[in-house]
């Protein structure tokens, strides 16, 4: 059974720095795997898509890395910004072609001003 | 483009009621549809999931039940409710294999 987990699960720091949101998974065989962003009160706001035979997906300030071998995942977000603060999902769908995604609870970040 | 449609926003019910929540997608084809339940604390419980008209998948054994009347619509429902039943509620769409997009939700607080 895929299980999802995310480190930590909350996360404060200054506006500017960078930082790097973690995603483990323990079925090394994934099919890709979906960054989401949540908001209070909200639905989930797809970031990044990455399919199971790339390293890395970028849109911005937001970078994402993937290391199907090590059941690793990770988020980058450059220059924080007070709007980033939010909560952060990983999803995974496993290989085959399944429809499931199975998420992590999630990192819940707090950018200060 | 592709829309997806959640409404109500917001939802309060008392014990033994029934439930209805509707969920549409415009813009796309054939799409699979998902039901997924937040509780605090607990992240996102996949509860129901149809790949076409009329086929669902329960995940879960619970007090709730899933409908695909039309490829565009995916209802959830429940008879009677139980307080066990609030939570936020998200329904999503995706192609087989490909991104996965959600509605904005509802929450449900069961009284």
């Amino acid at each position: 059974k895929q299980e999802v987990t995310q480190i930590p699960a909350a996360l404060s720091v200054p506006e500017g720095e960078n930082l790097v949101l973690n995603c483990s998974f323990t079925d090394s065989a994934i099919y890709n795997l979906q960054w989401f962003r949540q908001d209070p009160g909200k639905g989930l706001t797809s970031l990044l898509l990455i399919q199971s035979s790339q390293r890395e997906q970028t849109s911005g300030r937001l970078n994402a890395s993937l290391d199907k071998s090590s059941g690793r995942s990770t988020l980058y977000i450059a220059a924080s910004q007070p709007g980033d603060s939010a909560t952060y999902l990983c999803a995974v769908r496993k290989g085959g072609g399944s429809e499931k995604l199975v998420f992590g609870k999630g990192t819940k970040l707090t950018v200060n001003p | 483009s592709q829309t997806i449609h959640q409404w109500p926003a917001t939802l309060v019910q008392p014990v033994g009621s029934p439930l209805s929540l509707e969920c549409t997608v415009e813009g796309t084809s054939n799409p699979n549809l998902y039901w997924y339940r937040q509780a605090a604390g607990r992240g996102l419980q996949l509860l129901f999931y149809s790949v076409g008209i009329g086929q669902i998948s329960s995940e879960v054994p619970q007090n709730l039940s899933a409908s695909r009347p039309q490829d565009w619509q995916f209802i959830l429902s429940s008879k009677k409710l139980l307080l066990s039943d609030s939570g936020f509620y998200l329904c999503a769409w995706s192609t087989t294999v490909a991104e996965a997009f959600f509605g904005q939700g509802t929450r449900l607080t069961v009284v």
